[in-house]
């Protein structure tokens, strides 16, 4: 089983849908969680950390599921700009461990 | 300026020859990455840094090698490049149990 899992999709939605994505990590250990966001081409961009008690920015929702080892990005109100690959990426505090990716889940907005 | 800062952004070169990607970063991170990422894969891990006496391989190290000659600047080399070393590489650092920050990447062209 991979460390990381995402759906790599594409998710296809139309403007203003509600589209959510889930991620899966298999480390019972981890510590911390982040959503990235990645352009064609570009670099990834961190788009908002995940908090125990989950996170809200605007439009987009991050929560975590300890007890069933995922994550999930919520985005409501999908816009065209929001077309993009959405990295999860996982990690321990403490020692010698590095962050860990997921392969992305590509999000496609149509009008 | 960046916070990560890579060069050079695009480069092409011929098989056989021996190039080196910059990175140097201002965020004071102790540890530094190099990714490449291909379409399909994500990014894979070729080697990291935790500080300047620390190299690490990563899952694939082969053909490759860094030199880390300060905190700030972690470089890679591709010692004789093949065309199968194209790709798009991004240098990340980050604190302990954090996540990235990202260069812009160099786009690396093998012919």
């Amino acid at each position: 089983r991979k460390e990381v899992e995402q759906d790599p999709g594409p998710f296809n939605v139309p403007e203003g849908a509600t589209v959510a994505f889930n991620c899966t990590y298999s480390n019972s250990a981890s510590q911390s969680f982040f959503w990235y966001r990645q352009d064609c081409r570009k670099e990834p961009k961190l788009l908002m950390s995940v908090y125990s008690s989950g996170n809200e920015d605007g439009r987009f929702t991050a929560q975590l599921n300890r007890a069933s080892q995922y994550i999930s990005l919520l985005i409501r109100d999908s816009k065209l700009s929001d077309s993009a690959t959405y990295l999860c990426v996982v990690n321990m505090r403490g020692g010698s461990y590095i962050p860990t990716f997921g392969r992305g889940t590509s999000l496609i907005v149509h009008p | 300026d960046a916070d990560v800062t890579q060069t050079p952004r695009n480069r092409i070169t011929k098989t056989g020859k021996r190039i080196m990607l910059e990175c140097s970063q201002t965020k004071g991170h102790d540890r530094m990455y190099w990714y490449r990422q291909d379409p399909g894969l994500g990014l894979r891990l070729i080697y990291y840094s935790f500080d300047v006496k620390d190299i690490n391989k990563g899952e694939i190290s082969d053909g490759y090698s860094v030199s880390r000659q300060a905190q700030a600047k972690f470089s890679l080399s591709l010692e004789s490049a093949i065309p199968n070393q194209t790709a798009l590489y991004f240098c990340a650092t980050s604190e302990q149990g954090d996540g990235y920050t990202f260069g812009s990447g160099t786009r690396l062209t093998v012919v």
